[in-house]
C-alpha cells in the first residue's frame, strides 16, 4: 500500500525559507508513470495546489506561488521535497503531499504537517 | 477566491439525499474530468470519486459523481452521521496550466 509521509519544520520565522520532505513508500517514484505534487490548506479554507514534479524533471507550478517555489524529487532517498521562499503569516497552512495521476486526480495523500509561520 | 465555485455549507438528516455542485469553465472542468475528496475532521482529504463519476475501491455506491458541461455535482444517498465532512471538487485548468480547487463545501448531517 502506497504510503507518504511529510516532514519538516513546524514553526518557520518570516522573511525566511520553509522546507519540507515527503517521504514516499509502497512506490518508486523515480519509476512511477504518475507526478509526484505538494498541496497546502490554511486554517479554515480550501485547498490549494502549489506544485507537481515527474522524475523526469517535468513540473507544474502554481502561478500565484510560482516566484517562490522549487519542488524537486530525489530517487536515491524516494523523496520529493519543497522549498517555499520569503515567507509570511499567508503562508502558514498544513501541507499535504500527494500522488498526482497526471490530469486525473490525486489518488493517495500524506497526513499533512502544520507550517506556522511566526516570529 | 477559489477558481472552482462550490456552496460553503450543505446539510440533511439521515436517511436524505443530498447534492453538492461545483462551478468552474471551458478551461477546466469543461474540458477535463472532476474529481471529489472527502475530508473529515482532522484528517487529510482521501480520494472519493475520479473520473466525474468514479469510486475507488471501497467507496459506498451511495457516494456518486456527474458532469455536465463546466459543472459537475456529488451526490450523497442514504446520508449517515459518517458523511459528516468537508468535500472538495477539483479539475486541471489549461489556463493556469495546473490544478485548480473549490472553496469545499462543509456537510452537516443534522
Amino acid at each position: 500500500q502506497l504510503q507518504l509521509q511529510e516532514s519538516g519544520p513546524g514553526l518557520v520565522k518570516p522573511s525566511e525559507t520553509l522546507s519540507l520532505t515527503c517521504t514516499v513508500s509502497g512506490d518508486s517514484i523515480s519509476s512511477s508513470n504518475h507526478y509526484w505534487g505538494w498541496i497546502r490548506q490554511s486554517p479554515g479554507k480550501g485547498l490549494e495546489w502549489i506544485a507537481s514534479i515527474h522524475y523526469t524533471a517535468i513540473t507544474y507550478y502554481n502561478p500565484s506561488l510560482r516566484s517562490r517555489v522549487t519542488i524537486s524529487l530525489d530517487a536515491s532517498e524516494n523523496q520529493c521535497s519543497l522549498k517555499l521562499k520569503s515567507v509570511t503569516a499567508a503562508d502558514t497552512a498544513v501541507y499535504y503531499c500527494a500522488r498526482d495521476r497526471d490530469y486525473d486526480d490525486f489518488d493517495f495523500w500524506g497526513q499533512g504537517t502544520l507550517v506556522t509561520v511566526s516570529s | 477566491q477559489s477558481v472552482l465555485t462550490q456552496p460553503p455549507s450543505a446539510s440533511g438528516t439521515p436517511g436524505q439525499r443530498v447534492t453538492i455542485s461545483c462551478s468552474g469553465s471551458s478551461s477546466n472542468i469543461g474540458g477535463h474530468v472532476v474529481n471529489w475528496y472527502q475530508q473529515l475532521p482532522g484528517t487529510a482529504p482521501t480520494l472519493l470519486i475520479y473520473s466525474n463519476n468514479q469510486r475507488p475501491s471501497g467507496i459506498p455506491d451511495r457516494f456518486s459523481g456527474s458532469k455536465s458541461g463546466t459543472s459537475a455535482s456529488l451526490a450523497i444517498s442514504g446520508l449517515q452521521s459518517e458523511d459528516e465532512a468537508l468535500y472538495h471538487c477539483a479539475s486541471w485548468d489549461d489556463d493556469l496550466n495546473g490544478w485548480v480547487f473549490g472553496g469545499g463545501t462543509k456537510l452537516t448531517v443534522l
